[in-house]
């Protein structure tokens, strides 16, 4: 079974501090994502990783970073968080080039930044 | 442009009826896939089905099918015999030949007895 975990299910952080969110599977799968959720939007591309050390931003990169130094590990770093951050943070990762197969989704996590 | 369109964002079904959720998606590409995912309120995100673009028959899993009209840039998931664990957010996606998805906005289902 494929798993993929996210290290909080609910976190609250301060406006201007440096937040960490990270996500971690186990299926030797190349690609990572990150996406945030917010009701009325949908889900959200905010960075994609294709390798390890490789990136690519999303639709909505501003205001955070990611890192990926293994490939099973991928970290998403609010650098300053604001309260426009609020929001749910949802990892999913995949095998490049098979795109009639789903991406695998974690838990996702609050974030409440106030 | 929205590249996928989900125009219902709530709908409400009896137990042990069929519903349809909507979902409209734009592409020029001729290669691309649809799926459809389940968001319970405990967050996580359950894939349902998928439907590519060359496929011929409408996809099936279960009480979920995918009533594909390639002409009409439609794949609409039909969930047969309700059940209210079938209560959740549903979410159409695509890819267009690429490892990226594009989400719509959901559509929020409750089932009631």
């Amino acid at each position: 079974d494929v798993k993929v975990t996210q290290s909080s299910r609910y976190l609250v952080k301060r406006t201007g501090e440096k937040v960490f969110l990270e996500c971690v599977q186990d299926m030797d799968h190349e690609n990572m994502f990150w996406y945030r959720q917010d009701p009325g939007l949908g889900l959200r591309l905010i960075y994609f990783s294709y390798d390890v050390k490789m990136k690519e931003k999303g639709d909505i990169p501003e205001g955070y970073s990611v890192s990926r130094e293994k490939k099973e590990r991928f970290s998403l770093i609010l650098e300053s968080a604001s309260t426009n951050q609020t929001s749910m943070y949802l990892c999913a990762s995949s095998y490049t080039g098979r795109s009639k197969e789903t991406q695998y989704f974690g838990p996702g996590t609050r974030l409440l930044v106030l | 442009a929205q590249k996928i369109t989900q125009t219902q964002p709530g709908m409400f079904v009896q137990e042990k009826e069929a519903v349809t959720l909507d979902c409209t998606y734009d592409t020029s590409d001729p290669s691309y896939g649809l799926f459809w995912y389940k968001q319970p309120s405990s967050g996580e995100m359950i894939f349902l089905i998928y439907q590519g673009s060359y496929d011929q028959q409408n996809a099936t899993e279960g009480r979920y099918s995918l009533n594909f009209q390639k002409a009409r840039k439609s794949a609409n998931l039909v969930i047969s015999a309700s059940q209210l664990g079938d209560s959740a957010m549903y979410f159409c996606a695509m890819n267009e030949d690429t490892d990226k998805l594009i989400f719509g906005t959901g559509t929020r289902l409750q089932v009631f007895p």
